[in-house]
């Protein structure tokens, strides 16, 4: 167990349609990363954020949005879905603002859009 | 996205047999690490290397930095069942310490 907690482990929606996606960090880390993971694929960086500001930006698609919290849980919202955006949506937590700390990764949203 | 390539992509080996995956960048990283995602599952934090001609093993695993910090490899001696899972790297370039890349995968299969 990480102690990464990520919600929904399951979404099945339909093409362009809102979902939110939910992650609560180890305890301690004020770190909070998205991945995308597509079917076969490696991860896709998406967004990081540290102590409720957004720290780096990768190859997030302006149709989503991230946010932390002061209680430093995260939620990556994902709007006007397309068929592609179906993938496995991975959190990730570290101590610091430093990429070069390990990654404590949740179990992953499954997003399926129909 | 910007993915590092990791070789090969599959490796499917018997029971006892080795295996190594390697990564290899371009550019001279700063730090690189390793992670492996069993079928189903998510990615767990195996290593990370910071030193030139760095060596560190893990039981049957040892993790290697190239001499000009331009790429690794992860050697798994006398495989075993539980070792099946995709293997990723992840690259810190030194140009750009605020990224972290991850690699392609390599997917190992062992057959008892």
């Amino acid at each position: 167990d990480s102690g990464v907690t990520q919600t929904p482990k399951h979404l099945i929606t339909a093409t362009g349609q809102r979902v939110t996606l939910r992650c609560s960090p180890r305890s301690g880390d004020l770190s909070v990363y998205w991945y995308q993971q597509s079917l076969d694929q490696g991860l896709q960086f998406l967004i990081q954020y540290y102590n409720g500001e957004e720290r780096a930006k990768g190859n997030i698609l302006e149709r989503f949005s991230a946010q932390q919290f002061p209680d430093l849980h995260s939620e990556l919202n994902l709007s006007s879905l397309e068929l592609g955006d179906s993938a496995l949506y991975f959190c990730a937590s570290s101590v610091s603002d430093r990429v070069n700390q390990p990654q404590h990764f949740g179990d992953g949203t499954r997003l399926s859009i129909l | 996205g910007q993915q590092v390539m990791q070789i090969p992509q599959y490796q499917h080996v018997q029971e006892g047999e080795d295996f190594t995956t390697y990564c290899n960048s371009s550019t001279t990283l700063s730090n690189i690490q390793w992670y492996k995602q069993r079928p189903g599952g998510h990615p767990v934090f195996l290593i990370q290397l910071v030193k030139s001609g760095e060596v560190k093993k893990q039981k049957r695993l040892t993790f290697q930095f190239g001499e000009a910090k331009k790429n690794s490899s992860l050697h798994i001696t006398a495989t075993q069942t539980t070792d099946v899972g995709t293997y990723f790297c992840a690259e810190t370039p030194l140009d750009n310490t605020d990224k972290l890349i991850f690699g392609t995968g390599t997917r190992l299969q062992v057959f008892p």
